[in-house]
């Protein structure tokens, strides 16, 4: 299994720009989540789905959104990008059936200037 | 929403030295994990441990669920060891199983 998989790594994007961050996991996890680390911070979470079709807000959604057609796939969706969205971005997912633990994936660093 | 809190908040240990850090939180969890970032931003997963003792070769941690807190052990600390260690909780109360962190314990082990 290759877990909890993210493209890009690093991203550049100027202001009032738009792009996808991209999740894929491969081990038929029904709960996915989005979260955001700021430098020196903790992670935040920004939008979760428990399952395909739904979707629901984290403490810091604004200027996201999200869907999830798939079981495997969670995109992320940043639209007018602005410099407060700058921050460190991970994907995670969690069976639920039979644990609480959550698979992190390696994370995409996006810098708005 | 539930708080967690870490310390301390920096370490400096020589190589070879032991460290212990803590974690408490405010409200009943059903998972507690931590998290070792590494200098190049990756997040490790150390322990899945919402209640009891876990060992993992010199690492360590308990956490006493009904005292709400947690322990993480580290013995004989080497440099490789150094980086930011996060401890996260998902509390009870709610379905949505998402993880709360705290703000981290950024160690450094000096050669």
């Amino acid at each position: 299994n290759a877990g909890v998989t993210q493209t890009p790594k690093f991203r550049i994007l100027k202001i009032g720009q738009s792009m996808t961050l991209q999740c894929t996991q491969d081990m038929n996890h029904n709960y996915m989540y989005w979260y955001r680390q700021d430098p020196g911070m903790g992670l935040k979470l920004i939008y979760y789905s428990v399952g395909a079709g739904i979707t629901d807000k984290g403490e810091v959604p604004n200027g996201y959104n999200v869907s999830r057609s798939t079981t495997e796939d969670f995109p992320l969706r940043l639209e007018l990008a602005a410099p407060s969205q700058t921050s460190v971005y991970f994907c995670a997912s969690l069976r639920a059936a039979d644990s609480y633990e959550q698979y992190f994936g390696p994370g995409t660093r996006l810098t708005v200037t | 929403g539930i708080q967690v809190e870490q310390s301390p908040p920096d370490l400096i240990l020589q190589e070879g030295a032991n460290s212990t850090l803590r974690c408490n939180f405010s409200d009943s969890v059903n998972n507690l994990q931590w998290f070792h970032q590494n200098p190049w931003g990756q997040l490790i997963n150390l322990f899945y441990i919402p209640s009891g003792t876990k060992q993992n070769g010199r690492l360590s941690a308990t956490t006493v669920a009904t005292e709400r807190y947690s322990l993480l052990y580290i013995s004989s600390s080497q440099t490789t060891d150094s980086g930011v260690y996060f401890c996260a909780v998902a509390s009870r109360d709610t379905g949505r199983r998402a993880l709360t962190f705290g703000s981290g314990t950024r160690l450094q082990v000096q050669p």
